[in-house]
């Protein structure tokens, strides 16, 4: 069964520091995303990537969140400055078509 | 905005037992998706149902979906430990296939 991979499963940095949150896609698949979910809450939407650039994006993401494909294989999000809110875990997925999404395992970001 | 909401929140039940979890929707889903998400790990699709009336098995998980397409149940047949998790009732939001998520039902499978 393919699967999303995410890197790393756990990260604590200061408030502040920037971070690299990286995700390797299906490789058939299209349709990228990132989700957080707060512990307790609700898996919430990040951003949409398609073609090559950001498709929709919530109001969450901010100037200080990025994303890239730098390389047609990874999938990565960047947040630049981060705050102790930013704390929470980040899921990429991949989806291919009407189906579905293929969710990533999550990174926990812990913000110190 | 397409409100979900999962009922009941929590549910907390002995192996063997069967058990029903609910999603109902403002407005009518265009499709739905259940997941099960374990502690620590991304949500796992589990079905999609898209036509009214749909009934759709996968071992002892049997999914409805309502004949106006607002409302979905997951019933849960001779529950066993390993079905503990949430379960995460989710819906596309427009074309580009951001979807919005129930805040899920949590459910408990003691031996």
């Amino acid at each position: 069964e393919p699967e999303v991979t995410q890197t790393p499963s756990h990260q604590v940095t200061q408030m502040g520091q920037e971070v690299i949150l990286r995700c390797v896609p299906i490789s058939n698949h299209l349709y990228f995303y990132w989700y957080r979910q707060i512990l307790g809450q609700k898996v919430e939407f990040l951003v949409s990537f398609y073609n090559n650039e950001i498709s929709e994006k919530s109001e969450i993401f901010d100037d200080q969140f990025s994303v890239e494909r730098p390389d047609g294989s990874n999938f990565t999000l960047k947040i630049r400055s981060t705050k102790l809110e930013d704390s929470a875990m980040y899921f990429c997925a991949s989806r291919q078509g009407e189906r579905g999404y293929t969710f990533g395992s999550g990174t926990r970001l812990t913000v110190v | 905005t397409q409100l979900l909401e999962q009922s009941p929140q929590f549910l907390s039940i002995q192996e063997g037992e069967n058990l029903t979890v609910y999603c109902n929707s403002s407005s009518v889903f265009s499709s739905l998706q259940w997941y099960r998400q374990e502690p620590g790990e991304g949500p796992v699709l589990l079905v999609t149902v898209v036509t009214g009336g749909e009934v759709k098995k996968l071992k002892r998980l049997t999914f409805q979906f309502g004949d106006a397409r607002k409302d979905s149940s997951l019933h849960i047949t001779a529950a066993q430990p390993g079905d503990t998790g949430l379960y995460l009732c989710v819906s596309p939001t427009d074309s580009w296939g951001k979807f919005q998520f129930g805040a899920g039902t949590q459910v408990v499978v003691t031996p």
